[in-house]
């Protein structure tokens, strides 16, 4: 089945540096990605809707120029966490859905691994 | 209110029972429903679709009811390896999931 690689798993930065997660399609081709947050015990929160070759969606509350989506190709989208605190400290994951499969609405959204940041 | 609503638990059964979780959703506009597993620290894995007609795979049966916007997992013959949490996923007219809370499962021997 279609692979979602996520990366790194995990990562411990000081404050105030930038933190960049890969997520990658392995055997399809994905012209949206997801980006996913999560903090303990709680759901998995959308946070922006990465878009191959245009400029990322973000949810309400997210703030673009502090997580910086960049999808330029369509097996690659990168999550920068830019100038990051403690509070951003989360599990973050990636999903896509192979738009080449027609399983039609009701097929799978595939997960990267996620990636535990930890800001100290 | 949330958009996709779930009883947190944890629901605590012995192996071998039947158990069941439920889970709402607001948007009558909704159109693919789905329940994912996710065990701690990892990410989400589909256990199944959730069709109107209702679906079974195995040990799972999924149900929805889209008059009352409700959906079911029904879990038999539970095994110690379905402790997980129990993510119920919701899908409108983009390819936006949306995220119930998950309810938590711990199966004891």
């Amino acid at each position: 089945g279609a692979v979602v690689s996520q990366h790194p798993s995990w990562v411990i930065c000081k404050s105030g540096t930038s933190v960049k997660i890969e997520c990658r399609s392995l055997d399809f081709q994905a012209t949206t990605m997801f980006w996913y947050r999560q903090f303990p015990k709680q759901s998995l929160m959308l946070m922006a809707t990465s878009n191959e070759g245009s400029k990322a969606t973000y949810e309400q509350g997210v703030e673009k120029d502090k997580f910086l989506i960049n999808h330029a190709s369509l097996t690659l989208s990168t999550l920068t966490v830019t100038s990051a605190h403690p509070e951003d400290s989360s599990f973050y994951i990636c999903s896509a859905r192979d738009h080449g499969f027609t399983g039609g609405a009701n097929t799978e959204a595939f997960f990267g691994q996620g990636t535990r940041l930890t800001v100290v | 209110r949330k958009e996709v609503e779930q009883d947190p638990g944890p629901f605590n059964v012995p192996e071998g029972a039947t158990v069941a979780f439920n889970c709402t959703y607001s948007n009558s506009a909704s159109q693919s429903f789905f329940w994912y597993r996710q065990d701690c620290r990892k990410e989400p894995k589909l256990l199944m679709s959730v069709y109107s007609s209702g679906n079974e795979d195995g040990r799972f049966t999924a149900q929805l009811n889209r008059a009352s916007q409700y959906i079911s997992l029904l879990i038999r013959d539970s095994k110690l390896s379905d402790s997980a949490t129990y993510l119920c996923v919701v899908r409108g007219n983009t390819d936006k999931l949306i995220f119930g809370t998950g309810t938590r499962l711990q199966v004891f021997p």
